[in-house]
């Protein structure tokens, strides 16, 4: 495709359940991040990968949260035990260079809501 | 700690008239600057960035940015806006990570209404 794709776009889960959130980067894009955006506030890092390579997890908010990309490409959020504070829109972007300096792509997110 | 603020959160304004929206980082050192524009329903996408050289960069839909290091900002500005600018802007500094590549910082964005 021609964008950053993100699914499911919209995920309800119970507190205590487990989430995995899929981003297909494009093609092609060296770089991956992932981004949390809570109710009214701006994007906030999360993680970032060169290819297969977890770089940075300095972001994560706790050790529920899980991310991978295993062979470079589709990536995956994983968040285990949910709970209330999780729920926001969670970003994927990714750019085209290995250092991740230029133009970043959004997709359009997934809404996370835990009830 | 390093933050990027956005002093206006919500900016109501009528067609053809001026905008401007404030940003402040405080960061020192190299910083690369971005203007991010969300429309409703739509995804995230750049509307203008600085890297280096002329402090005053254009970027879509005729807007601009004035990149001012002793005041630690980069306000954007539109003389005449539309009422399709109708949108969510955010500010960002992208930082250089420790093990390697860069991470975008953004400000709580501004939610600009323009009402015909």
């Amino acid at each position: 495709g021609a964008g950053v794709s993100q699914s499911p776009r919209y995920k309800v889960a119970k507190r205590g359940q487990d989430v995995a959130l899929r981003c297909d980067p494009i093609s092609g894009h060296v770089s991956l991040f992932w981004y949390q955006q809570a109710l009214g506030q701006g994007p906030e890092f999360l993680t970032y990968f060169q290819n297969e390579a977890q770089l940075d997890k300095s972001g994560l908010p706790s050790d529920r949260f899980f991310a991978e990309r295993p062979e470079g490409s589709v990536s995956t959020l994983k968040i285990q035990r949910t709970q209330q504070e999780d729920s926001a829109v969670y970003l994927c972007a990714s750019s085209l260079k290995r250092t991740g300096a230029d133009e970043a792509f959004f997709g359009q997110g997934t809404r996370l809501t835990v009830v | 700690a390093q933050s990027v603020s956005q002093h206006n959160h919500h900016v109501i304004l009528s067609e053809a008239a001026s905008l401007e929206l404030g940003c402040n980082y405080s960061y020192g050192g190299t910083v690369n600057l971005f203007w991010y524009v969300q429309y409703p329903g739509q995804h995230l996408q750049l509307l203008l960035k600085y890297f280096s050289g002329d402090p005053l960069v254009k970027g879509i839909k005729g807007f601009e940015a004035e990149f001012i290091k002793s005041k630690f900002s980069f306000n954007l500005r539109k003389p005449s806006v539309q009422w399709s600018d109708t949108a969510e802007y955010f500010c960002a500094v992208k930082r250089r990570l420790t093990g390697g590549g860069n991470k975008l910082t953004f400000g709580t964005g501004t939610q600009l209404k323009v009402e015909l």
